[in-house]
C-alpha cells in the first residue's frame, strides 16, 4: 500500500521568509495530492493540491510541486507570515479514495 | 464548498462502553470517510462509505467499528466496546466535486 513520507517535522523560520516542505510516495498509481493546514484543536484544512497532469501550482504565497518521477512533492510557502504557524501534512492518493498523510511538520513563524 | 458538522464535540466515555459519532451533511452528499488522530499523531484512515456502503476500510476499522446512515441523512461511526486507545480526534470528511476531501470539524473521544 501508500506509504508517505514527510520532512522535517519541525521547521522555525523567521517571518518574511520562505519555508519548504518535503513529501515523497511509494505508490507510483497515487495521482492526488493534498496539503493541509492544521491548527491546534482544530480541522486539518485544505489549502492547495495538486493532480498527476500537473507539476507545479501557486495559489497566491503558497505553491506545490511534483516530481512523479522521483514520487516527491513539496510545498513552499513564501513570505511567510506569524498565521502561518501550524502543523502542515501532505497526502497522497487514488482519486478520490483513502488519504495517506505525512507525519506532519510544525511551522513556527517567529516575527 | 458546505462543509460537514460533527457531534458531538467531546465525548467522554468509561472503556468498555460503546459511543456513537455523528456526521451530519449539510447537502446530499454521497461519498464519506472517517479518519482519526490521536493526538499529536497523524491523520489516519478509518473507513469509506458511498451510498450506504463501506467501500474501503483500513486494518484499524475492525469488528469493534461500524459505520451506517441510519435515516439516510446523519451518518454515524459506532464503536461497540472503547478501549483506552480509542482516544482520539475523529474526523468525518465528504468528498467534493474535483475529489478533494473537506474535513468536519471532529469530534474528541477520551475514554476513561
Amino acid at each position: 500500500g501508500e506509504n508517505v513520507e514527510q520532512h522535517p517535522s519541525t521547521l522555525s523560520v523567521q517571518e518574511g521568509d520562505s519555508a519548504v516542505i518535503k513529501c515523497t510516495y511509494s505508490d507510483s498509481a497515487s495521482n492526488y495530492f493534498p496539503w493541509y493546514k492544521q491548527e491546534l484543536g482544530k480541522r486539518p484544512q485544505l489549502i492547495i493540491d495538486i493532480r498527476s497532469n500537473v507539476g507545479e501550482k501557486k495559489d497566491q504565497r503558497i505553491a506545490v510541486t511534483l516530481n512523479k518521477t522521483a514520487k516527491h512533492f513539496s510545498l513552499h510557502i513564501t513570505e511567510t507570515q506569524p498565521e502561518d504557524s501550524a502543523v502542515y501534512f501532505c497526502a497522497a492518493t487514488l482519486f478520490g479514495g483513502k488519504l495517506i498523510f505525512g507525519q506532519g511538520t510544525e511551522l513556527s513563524v517567529k516575527p | 464548498e458546505p462543509e460537514v458538522t460533527q457531534t458531538p464535540s467531546h465525548q467522554v466515555t468509561q472503556m468498555g462502553q460503546e459511543v456513537i459519532l455523528r456526521c451530519v451533511p449539510i447537502s446530499n452528499h454521497l461519498y464519506f470517510y472517517w479518519y482519526r488522530q490521536i493526538l499529536g499523531q497523524k491523520v489516519e484512515f478509518l473507513v469509506s462509505f458511498y451510498n450506504n456502503e463501506i467501500s474501503e476500510k483500513s486494518e484499524i476499522f475492525d469488528d469493534q467499528f461500524s459505520v451506517e446512515r441510519p435515516d439516510g441523512s446523519n451518518f454515524t461511526l459506532k464503536i461497540r466496546s472503547t478501549k483506552l486507545e480509542d482516544s482520539a480526534m475523529y474526523f468525518c470528511a465528504r468528498r467534493g466535486t474535483k475529489n478533494e476531501q473537506f474535513f468536519g470539524p471532529g469530534t474528541r473521544l477520551t475514554v476513561l
